[in-house]
């Protein structure tokens, strides 16, 4: 059973920051990774499939990267919409737990 | 534009069936695409449930495949979601998903707004 696990858990960085989120998979997934970014009371966003694949519509401060078992979503210059809960997902095979179990993300 | 809406008690007694219905606008379940559900407690992170691809073919999450079903309704483009035998620790937002497939597996690229279901007597 993969199990995949985010860090940190919590982020507070200011505007205009380089923020890096990271996703270590228990086992190699190849590059089928997904992450999404989660505002208070709504549904999760998809931001990057495929580990580095950007969503349409999605800013391109947003990026990604990684294979294997490591992988990270980093946002380039940070802005005040940012704010939120962020979550990879491993679409290699399915488990108990495709999701890691979330960063949030909090705006000095 | 592909909408999803999820629909049904928001209220279970424990030991009872939870049953939603997701109502899908703007794209023909027939088509492909995976179907599925993913819940969070009050709080807490995402768990995804299972998912449908067309008819006939099911993935279940392991902790959970003893106790859901999801069917598909392609002549109204609804899918459902029934969980048996619910306990409070099933208390949770569940929202419907349309997921892109990679082979068997896939990741959701719309979402419904999301449904609180509470399991109390």
């Amino acid at each position: 059973d993969i199990q995949m696990t985010q860090s940190p858990s919590t982020l507070s960085a200011s505007v205009g920051d380089r923020v890096t989120i990271t996703c270590r998979a228990s086992q190699s997934i190849s590059d089928w990774l997904a992450w999404y970014q989660q505002k208070p009371g709504k549904a999760p966003k998809l931001l990057i499939y495929k580990s580095s694949s950007l969503e349409g519509g999605v800013p391109s401060r947003f990026s990604g990267s990684g294979s294997g078992t490591e992988f990270t979503l980093t946002i380039s210059s940070l802005q005040p919409d940012d704010f939120g809960t962020y979550y990879c997902q491993q679409y290699d095979s399915y488990s108990v737990n495709i999701f890691g179990q979330g960063t949030k993300l909090e705006i000095k | 534009q592909v909408q999803l809406q999820e629909s049904g008690p928001g209220l279970v007694k424990p030991s009872e069936t939870l049953s939603l219905t997701c109502a899908v606008s703007g794209y023909s379940i027939s088509n492909g695409y995976f179907w599925g559900w993913i819940r969070q407690p009050p709080g807490k992170g995402l768990e995804w449930i299972g998912s449908i691809y067309r008819i006939g073919s099911t993935y279940y999450n392991p902790s959970l495949k003893s106790r859901v079903t999801i069917s598909v309704d392609t002549s109204s483009n609804q899918f459902s979601l029934k969980l048996s035998s619910v306990t409070a620790a099933d208390t949770a937002v569940y929202y419907c998903a349309r997921s892109r497939p990679n082979d068997l597996t896939g990741y959701p690229d719309y979402w419904g707004q999301g449904t609180l279901v509470t399991v109390s007597s």
